[in-house]
């Protein structure tokens, strides 16, 4: 069945970058894009950025989009997310998700968000 | 942008249907029936509930449903059960591949 597994927690200091993996299985790598979304505790989701696994185009939130990169090995199936400079804001669980989509009259749409990892705690403290 | 707007609890007895807003703007929610509901149990995923305002994934069940008018979408969770106590998110395509979530509701049964 599809999964998206994601690493395991981690603990950096401010100012400090982190980098996140998110290894899928049980479906075609490179046909669906992959979303990142995090939660501070307590708090809503929030949506950071995509990329499109068969092409590696990539499209950030403007909240994010001087600190974040995602990128992706499509021979390990898997794709990264690193948020740089640190601050205890960012402490927070970070998901990978992959996008619904569907074509209707040879254009692309996507829906939502069908199939989540399971979070990757990111303590950020002094 | 800015997260949608949700009331941040609702609460319903056992058998009693309740409905959860998320009002957004016409750059959102008014603009595109790409919006869906996810339910987040604590320390747990989100779970896609609903997409494309009105349609249920494979396995929801059919008390769950959804809707849309102007700028404002709604889930309603009719015969309420004990195991939907859970958080709820809605979410938005915002335009220009972005997206954007509501700020969550916490749903109580009594």
């Amino acid at each position: 069945q599809v999964q998206l597994v994601q690493s395991g927690a981690e603990v950096r200091k401010p100012g400090a970058s982190v980098e996140v993996s998110c290894k899928t299985s049980g479906y075609r790598f490179t046909t669906y894009t992959l979303h990142w979304v995090r939660q501070a505790p307590g708090q809503r989701l929030e949506w950071m950025g995509w990329i499109n696994a068969g092409n590696g185009n990539t499209r950030y939130s403007q909240k994010f989009q001087d600190r974040v990169t995602i990128t992706r090995d499509t021979s390990a199936s898997t794709i990264y997310m690193e948020l740089s400079s640190l601050r205890s804001e960012d402490s927070a669980v970070y998901y990978c998700a992959r996008v619904l989509y569907y074509y209707d009259n040879g254009n692309y749409y996507e829906s939502a968000f069908d199939i989540w990892g399971q979070g990757t705690m990111v303590t950020v403290s002094s | 942008q800015s997260a949608l707007t949700q009331p941040a609890s609702v609460s319903g007895s056992p058998g009693q249907s309740i409905t959860i807003s998320c009002t957004g703007t016409s750059s959102d929610v008014g603009s595109y029936n790409f919006v869906s509901w996810y339910q987040q149990y604590p320390g747990k995923a989100p779970k896609l509930m609903i997409y494309e305002v009105t349609k249920r994934p494979s396995g929801v069940s059919s008390r769950f449903s959804g809707s849309k008018s102007g700028n404002t979408a709604s889930l309603t969770i009719s015969g309420l059960q004990a195991e939907d106590e859970a958080d709820y998110y809605c979410c938005s395509y915002a335009g220009s591949s972005t997206w954007v979530f509501g700020g969550g509701t916490k749903l109580t049964v009594l």
